[in-house]
């Protein structure tokens, strides 16, 4: 089955420096790839969506400045958490779906890294 | 109105009993439906999903959904405490890539 590594996952930073994770499909690439984060006892927020090869989509509220992701290959997705508040700190989730437009038996399925725990001091 | 709603729990039945999710969501539009199981700490993981209405069956889980009112859920046969997760219902509208996600319910299966 498809598999999703996501490195680190965990991560203590001070306050003020930048903190990059890193998404990567293992066995299929992957055209789009999904950021989310999670506080504790709540859900899934998506924060980007992150196109190879062009500019990730931001969902409201999210600072484009702040959250730099970059696509560069069809298997490698990263994330980067510039000048890092302790309000960032939070469970990072990257998702992957399989590059191919045909809606066939488990085509929308998202396929989710281990996650990234990060902690600002 | 949230997009996805669960209930949040916890949802408390005994080991061998049925448990039962629910999820409704508001765009009609949607297509496509996911069940994630999540433990603490760690991120989601598929369970199953269902495209059409009726149900689907997959070992000791069944999803059921219902787009005419909106409504989609998890059904557990024989309930292990190793089920004990928060349920996650994720939505997807035809035409997105967006996936959204309820908040998920928590299930605690009492030994």
């Amino acid at each position: 089955g498809a598999v999703v590594s996501q490195h680190p996952s965990w991560v203590i930073c001070k306050s003020g420096t930048s903190v990059k994770i890193e998404c990567r499909s293992l066995d299929f690439q992957a055209t789009t790839m999904f950021w989310y984060r999670q506080f504790p006892k709540q859900s899934l927020m998506l924060m980007a969506t992150s196109n190879e090869g062009s500019k990730a989509t931001y969902e409201q509220g999210v600072e484009k400045d702040k959250f730099l992701i970059n696509h560069a290959s069809l298997t490698l997705s990263t994330l980067t958490v510039t000048s890092a508040h302790p309000e960032d700190s939070s469970f990072y989730i990257c998702s992957a779906r399989a590059a191919g437009g045909v809606l066939s038996t488990g085509a929308n399925v998202l396929t989710f890294g281990a996650g990234s725990r990060l902690t600002v001091l | 109105q949230k997009e996805v709603e669960q209930n949040s729990g916890p949802l408390s039945v005994p080991e061998g009993a049925i448990a039962s999710l629910n999820c409704t969501y508001s765009d009609r539009g949607s297509q496509s439906f996911f069940w994630y199981r999540q433990y603490s700490g760690k991120s989601p993981e598929l369970i199953m999903f269902i495209y059409s209405n009726g149900d689907k069956e997959d070992g000791r889980f069944t999803a059921q959904l219902n787009k005419a009112s909106q409504y989609v859920s998890l059904l557990i046969r024989d309930s292990q405490p190793s089920d004990s997760a928060t349920y996650l219902c994720a939505v997807k509208a035809g035409g997105y890539q967006k996936v959204t996600f309820g908040i998920g319910t928590k299930l605690q299966v009492i030994p």
